[in-house]
């Protein structure tokens, strides 16, 4: 089975400045995907970014980007010009090859102060 | 496009009492999943459906918890009896079938959040 491990429960940086969220995690599978997901209070999930374990580039999207490393299972996100609306819990999360269910971490509660 | 619905939004009960949670996917999305996340934890899955059949069910309390989705459409959670430690937020979330449409597709609704006292 698959574990998902993030280390941060809570972080909190000022506006503007960038910030780094860790991820880590454990599979033998060769074949997957891994997601960065925010949760705002209103409770939907929503999908900030994603990887597929093939790729050897980084994904990036606007300000948000990842450093994968297969070889170290580590997948972090690095949230640039970070903004007030930034402000959410963060999961993690990795999809198998095989099936579609995924398996999250525990989150980090993001904080952005003005 | 009209989201992933989902009702009630909130749902307070006693232990024992039973309770059901719906929930309408995206028109076209073949494969629905039911989460559930308790307080300080990520989304752990329940159930998995692709159309009207079970995929995965590994994780979901069967002596408690039933699940279904008639017609391959909107799916229905239900806990009967309810206990204390069923206290969660209730996601479902909905895709399209294949893996790389799969990954594209994949939507959560906003969730029912229940309250076991």
């Amino acid at each position: 089975a698959q574990t998902v491990t993030q280390s941060q429960p809570e972080m909190s940086v000022q506006e503007a400045e960038t910030v780094t969220l860790s991820c880590t995690y454990d599979t033998s599978e060769s074949n997957y995907y891994l997601f960065w997901y925010k949760q705002p209070p209103s409770r939907q999930m929503i999908l900030v970014i994603r990887q597929e374990a093939y790729k050897q580039q980084n994904a990036t999207e606007n300000r948000f980007s990842v450093n994968f490393q297969k070889a170290a299972k580590s997948f972090s996100l690095k949230i640039s010009d970070s903004q007030l609306g930034d402000t959410a819990m963060y999961f993690c999360a990795f999809m198998g090859g095989g099936a579609d269910g995924l398996t999250f971490g525990k989150g980090t509660h993001l904080i952005i102060q003005p | 496009e009209a989201g992933v619905a989902q009702s009630p939004r909130y749902k307070i009960i006693e232990k024992r009492q039973s309770v059901a949670f719906w929930c309408n996917p995206i028109s076209g999305h073949a494969t629905l999943y039911w989460y559930q996340q308790i307080l300080g934890q990520g989304p752990k899955l329940l159930i998995q459906f692709q159309n009207n059949g079970v995929v995965d069910d590994s994780q979901l309390p069967k002596d408690r918890f039933s699940a279904e989705r008639l017609k391959g459409v909107d799916s229905t959670l239900k806990i009967q009896p309810a206990k204390l430690e069923d206290s969660a937020v209730y996601l479902c979330a909905s895709s399209l079938v294949g893996m790389g449409v799969t990954v594209d597709g994949y939507t959560f609704g906003s969730g029912t959040r229940l309250t076991v006292v």
